[in-house]
């Protein structure tokens, strides 16, 4: 079981471009939630998924920022027309009844 | 007030020492976590709570529900220990253990040999 995979580990876009981050989750496992680090702050949640479904994206920036979770495929945070206040950590995490599991994070960096 | 609130904020120790780590809360929940994070790396889950007591190897975490808080524990600490050590509760969600976390600060700790 090779846990909850994400990918790229390391993401720089320039201002304006688009940054697409994958995240597996754990075989079994059918929620998915994405969190963000900002740079000397704590983590924040983003959003919850399951598959085919938004449970909930109150932590979701309004503008520029969508997630889906296909039936078949990774999980896929979006980011549009990335700024440079976008630059930080984002975690991946899925959970069964056991507890969670966190991904390795893809830092993004935009110049 | 954050509805997590750890502490301390930072923490020296020397190797050996026995460590507490502190983490209060101020929602209804189903679970409380513990997590390590080491500088610019991810993030590993050492427990999930929801009553008593629970240990691993020198770590031991440590739930009051009704006083809403929790302790971390480390025992012999090393300088591999040297972390940053967050406390996350997960919000009642209708029975189930499923649901997004909510996170303190998180305690920076660095343990010198």
């Amino acid at each position: 079981n090779a846990g909850v995979m994400q990918n790229p580990r390391h993401l720089v876009r320039r201002r304006g471009q688009e940054a697409r981050l994958r995240c597996s989750p754990m075989k079994g496992h059918s929620h998915v939630y994405w969190y963000r680090q900002l740079p000397e702050e704590g983590l924040k949640f983003m959003v919850y998924l399951q598959k085919e479904n938004i449970i909930d994206e109150s932590g979701m920036p309004k503008e520029r920022f969508s997630a889906e979770f296909p039936k078949e495929g990774p999980s896929i945070l979006r980011i549009q027309q990335v700024v440079r206040g976008d630059s930080a950590a984002y975690f991946c995490a899925s959970s069964s009844q056991n507890g969670y599991t966190f991904g390795s994070g893809t830092r993004l960096t935009v110049v | 007030k954050n509805e997590v609130e750890q502490s301390p904020q930072n923490l020296t120790a020397q190797e050996g020492e026995f460590i507490t780590i502190n983490c209060s809360y101020s929602v209804g929940i189903s679970a409380l976590h513990w997590l390590q994070q080491h500088p610019g790396g991810g993030i590993v889950s050492l427990f999930m709570l929801s009553s008593g007591k629970k240990k691993h190897g020198r770590l031991i975490a440590t739930i009051n529900i009704q006083e809403k808080h929790s302790s971390l524990h480390i025992t012999a600490s090393h300088p591999r220990d040297s972390a940053v050590y967050i406390c996350a509760v997960q919000a009642n969600a209708g029975g189930t253990s499923y649901g997004k976390l909510t996170f303190g600060q998180g305690t920076i700790l660095t343990v010198h040999p």
